[in-house]
């Protein structure tokens, strides 16, 4: 059973225009959920998290809203490059996991095109 | 500093067949995890150690097993290999597990494994 969905395996946006990246989750004992940027041959890299005490976590052009109710959360990246390009996924943990036990989501392929 | 290190970078290997993966954490690192990664089921969390002890494991069969060393290092081994273990194995370290929500994972950029 699937923890953490991300039911959009691929998503094409404009440069310059916001992306939109999707993640819901089940558990409601998940409560610090993590975003994580893959290139290919690369392992994953760390974007962004947010605690489940907040609703919205930015940084720089990256910003995660968080939505507990509907279990929801989203990755928005504005504007959109070229170099935001790859493979986008969610995580989530809970108080009695750590951060190195991760449930992971099935990815986002990202493509900014020109 | 050097990221972290997985060794080989791809395999291939017949079904029956074991396979042992390495995996050397960014210095200073005590904590290693792995991760399977397949294209239906993204990436799913194998197992946890630290200090040369399991923490956590997921929901793997018993023929995936790890183990990790004394300089931090870790080996995970899988026996009889069938072509579902097909995957991209991913191990990533962090300084140590239960430090905080803030910890962050590094992975290294994982073994390719093929099943034939």
């Amino acid at each position: 059973d699937q923890q953490v969905k991300q039911n959009s395996p691929s998503l094409s946006v404009q440069e310059g225009r916001i992306s939109i990246l999707n993640c819901d989750y089940t558990n409601s004992m998940f409560d610090y959920f993590l975003w994580y940027k893959k290139y290919p041959a690369e392992g994953p890299t760390f974007l962004i998290s947010i605690s489940s005490i907040k609703d919205k976590n930015e940084d720089g052009r990256f910003t995660v809203f968080l939505n507990k109710s509907a279990k929801h959360l989203s990755l928005h990246i504005v504007p959109s490059q070229p170099g935001d390009s790859a493979v986008y996924f969610c995580a989530a943990t809970g108080l009695t996991g750590t951060a190195s036990k991760l449930t992971f989501g099935t990815g986002t392929r990202l493509q900014v095109t020109l | 500093k050097a990221g972290v290190t997985q060794t080989p970078r791809y395999l291939i290997k017949t079904r029956g067949q074991q396979v042992t993966l390495s995996c050397s954490p960014i210095s200073g690192h005590r904590s290693v995890s792995w991760y399977q990664q397949t294209p239906g089921q993204g990436l799913q969390f194998l197992f946890e150690y630290f200090s040369e002890t399991q923490r956590n494991k997921g929901n793997f069969p018993g023929r995936f097993s790890g183990r990790q060393f004394s300089n931090s290092r870790s080996e995970m081994n899988v026996s009889t290999l069938e072509l579902g273990d097909s995957a991209l194995y991913l191990c990533a370290s962090s300084f140590a597990p239960g430090t905080g929500l803030d910890e962050k994972l590094f992975f290294g950029s994982g073994t390719q494994l093929s099943v034939l």
